[in-house]
């Protein structure tokens, strides 16, 4: 057990519909991370918080969005869903944003969108 | 930006060595991570290399040329339960996010 959770950890949704996907990082940790892992790609990163603040961001769509709440969990939300956008979302969290902080991970949340 | 170069698939026997091999362009070099994850479970941490080398940890080795952009895991004494996909990941000094190759599916067989 990584110690981040994710919720919730299944999501059936229909097309042009929303869904907020939820993250607790680990005790202590003060860095979020999101990823999109479809079946054909890898890893892709989308966004990351330290502290409550936006820190990096990747390839994330303008329909995406995600917050980091004053007591570090955050959301990722995801709005007029299509069905290209069925895939594994994973959160993680690190220590901090140094070079030898590795990630851990939550065991993620699978979007289906029909 | 990142490019991350790893095979996509290697089979291997039972009791053998396996060795991954992952090539990276960064423009800013800020360590290396290793990753296993088992197909539709989380990714977990297995190693990391900011200098040049090899880090042993148990069964799991791996090595960094930071010159010639270059890393390896070594997995030793394979076991049916190390079929896997192992990530490569690297972290740039121009921003704070950690880029993942597309993943190497290890198949040990008996």
């Amino acid at each position: 057990d990584s110690g981040v959770t994710q919720t919730p950890k299944h999501l059936i949704t229909a097309t042009g519909q929303r869904v907020t996907l939820r993250c607790s990082p680990r005790s202590g940790d003060l860095s979020v991370y999101w990823y999109q892992q479809s079946l054909d790609q890898g890893l892709q990163f989308l966004i990351q918080y330290y502290n409550g603040e936006e820190r990096a961001k990747g390839n994330i769509l303008e329909r995406f969005s995600a917050q980091q709440f004053p007591d570090l969990h955050s959301e990722l939300n995801l709005s007029s869903l299509e069905l290209g956008d069925s895939a594994l979302y994973f959160c993680a969290s690190s220590l901090g944003t140094g070079s030898n902080s590795p990630l851990h991970f939550g065991n993620g949340t699978r979007l289906t969108v029909t | 930006g990142q490019n991350i170069d790893q095979p996509t698939e290697m089979t291997a026997t039972e009791g053998a060595i396996v060795q991954i091999n992952c090539t990276y362009q960064t423009s800013g070099f800020n360590g290396l991570f290793w990753y296993q994850q088992h197909a539709g479970e989380a990714p977990t941490f297995l190693s990391y290399n900011v200098l040049d080398g090899l880090e042993e940890k148990g069964r799991f080795s791996s090595f960094l040329s930071r010159s010639k952009g270059y890393s390896y895991l070594l997995l030793k004494e394979l076991q049916m339960k190390d079929s896997a996909s192992y990530l490569c990941a690297v972290r740039d000094t121009d921003d704070y996010k950690l880029s993942f190759g597309a993943g190497t599916t290890v198949t040990v067989r008996a």
